[in-house]
């Protein structure tokens, strides 16, 4: 089955508001990172935080290894904030090989 | 920056065709890999190969094969393509296999007629 389920599938803000994205994950993992990719495609690395507190700029990941879960806060969402985010894990401990979830695709209206 | 280059942006071919996709980095990095994102966008890990070595291949049908000239240079064939093989192919390199971050190149969109 999946390894990593992410929710919403799909969100919409207004400019300004946060957002909170879920990542839970099946197996122990030994690496969590968050991408975005855009709606052109490419993908980007954002955060990578396997267990507590990280922030960049904007986002804030928080993960709790024991539950098995990550969330992403973006707060006051800009329209360029919009597209897909995607949480991915390796559950291995070599070889970075990372399982994605299918995203949470945001879209942040003026 | 773009620091992992890949050509060509997009390919439409015939089922039983063969086509060969490239991939460059720039980054001085020790391993690469090559993921496929289907039409549901889900990505999924194909091939790593750290320092020209095959480190990981994920039950890829045979008719994938990957190739590395050299540890700045992963190119992915694959010989008579299938209606299946209709994806996004995105390269991505790494500066270890155990290095936190990927740095993914803009993908190759195929299109299997």
């Amino acid at each position: 089955g999946q390894q990593v389920q992410q929710s919403p599938a799909s969100l919409v803000l207004q400019e300004g508001e946060n957002a909170e994205l879920q990542c839970n994950f099946s197996s122990t993992a030994t690496q969590l990172q968050w991408f975005y990719q855009s709606p052109g495609g490419s993908l980007v690395s954002l955060l990578s935080n396997p267990s507590g507190t990280k922030h960049t700029g904007r986002l804030t990941s928080t993960t709790v290894t024991k539950e098995r879960r990550s969330s992403l806060h973006i707060s006051s969402s800009q329209t360029t904030d919009s597209g897909t985010y995607l949480c991915a894990i390796d559950p291995m401990s070599n070889y970075n090989v990372l399982y994605f979830g299918s995203g949470t695709k945001l879209t942040v209206e003026p | 920056e773009t620091a992992v280059f890949q050509t060509p942006n997009y390919h439409v071919t015939q089922v039983g065709n063969e086509v060969s996709f490239n991939c460059k980095q720039t980054l001085g990095h020790d391993t690469m890999y090559w993921y496929k994102q289907d039409s549901k966008k889900l990505l999924k890990i194909m091939f790593s190969y750290n320092n020209k070595q095959l480190i990981v291949n994920e039950t890829v049908p045979r008719r994938f094969s990957p190739q590395s000239s050299d540890k700045a240079h992963l190119n992915l064939r694959i010989k008579s393509v299938e209606p299946e093989d209709s994806a996004v192919y995105l390269c991505a390199s790494s500066a270890g296999p155990s290095a936190e971050t990927l740095y993914f190149g803009s993908g190759t969109r195929l299109t299997v007629l």
